[in-house]
């Protein structure tokens, strides 16, 4: 595709509910990322893969967010038993993975998430 | 400590103005990115640098290794420059955002 796409844009839950968003990263991109920004605050770094592994998930804040990259392409991170705490920016990012660790990432649009 | 710092954290400015916007890191590295933020939120990536100077048009990004320092300067800047810039450094795989400067040009 053209850019990395986020869905929903927008999603308002209630507490409680669980939520999933979506990440379509550039086509051929190796690694993906997913970051949360709060509002007023920068964005933070929550996991990331490697084609369809997850290389890292030091930064998912409990075990009630997972993700998962099934086929190397489109991402999901999931939200369990949402609370008004979750309520952020959650942004996605693709980067061609090559060799030598300086691949610049490209941002979605990102997913504003409400918890009410 | 933050390790990234950014300075300064608000700046307005008339149009036309030089504009400078400094990152300091206290880590060692593998590159640095330059991000834009507009008031939508949208995120765009302006200069990757792992070393000496990029240039895109009005901006130029420097970094100096060494010193552990970067700077984004805006040439006859311009009120569509309005943003928040942030300063976000590689380590790894992960970025580590600076708190970003919210620049207002005014015409």
């Amino acid at each position: 595709g053209a850019g990395v796409s986020q869905s929903p844009r927008y999603k308002v839950t209630k507490r409680g509910q669980d939520v999933a968003l979506r990440c379509d990263p550039i086509s051929g991109h190796v690694s993906l990322y997913w970051y949360r920004q709060a509002l007023g605050q920068g964005p933070e770094f929550l996991t990331y893969f490697n084609y369809e592994a997850q290389q890292d998930k030091s930064g998912l804040p409990n075990d009630r967010f997972s993700a998962e990259r099934p086929e190397g392409s489109i991402s999901t991170l999931t939200i369990q038993r949402t609370e008004q705490r979750d309520s952020a920016m959650y942004r996605c990012a693709s980067s061609s993975g090559l060799a030598g660790g300086k691949n610049e990432q490209f941002f979605g649009p990102g997913t504003r998430l409400t918890v009410l | 400590k933050n390790e990234v710092e950014q300075s300064p954290q608000n700046l307005t400015a008339q149009e036309g103005e030089f504009i400078t916007i400094n990152c300091s890191y206290s880590v060692g590295i593998s590159a640095l990115h330059w991000l834009q933020q507009h008031p939508g939120g949208g995120i765009v990536s302006l200069f990757m640098l792992s070393s000496g100077k990029k240039k895109h048009g009005r901006l130029i990004a420097t970094i100096n290794i060494q010193e552990k320092h970067s700077s984004l300067h805006i040439t006859a800047s311009h009120p569509r420059d309005s943003a928040v810039y942030i300063c976000a450094v590689k380590i790894n795989y992960q970025l580590i955002w600076g708190a970003g400067t919210k620049l207002i040009i005014k015409p």
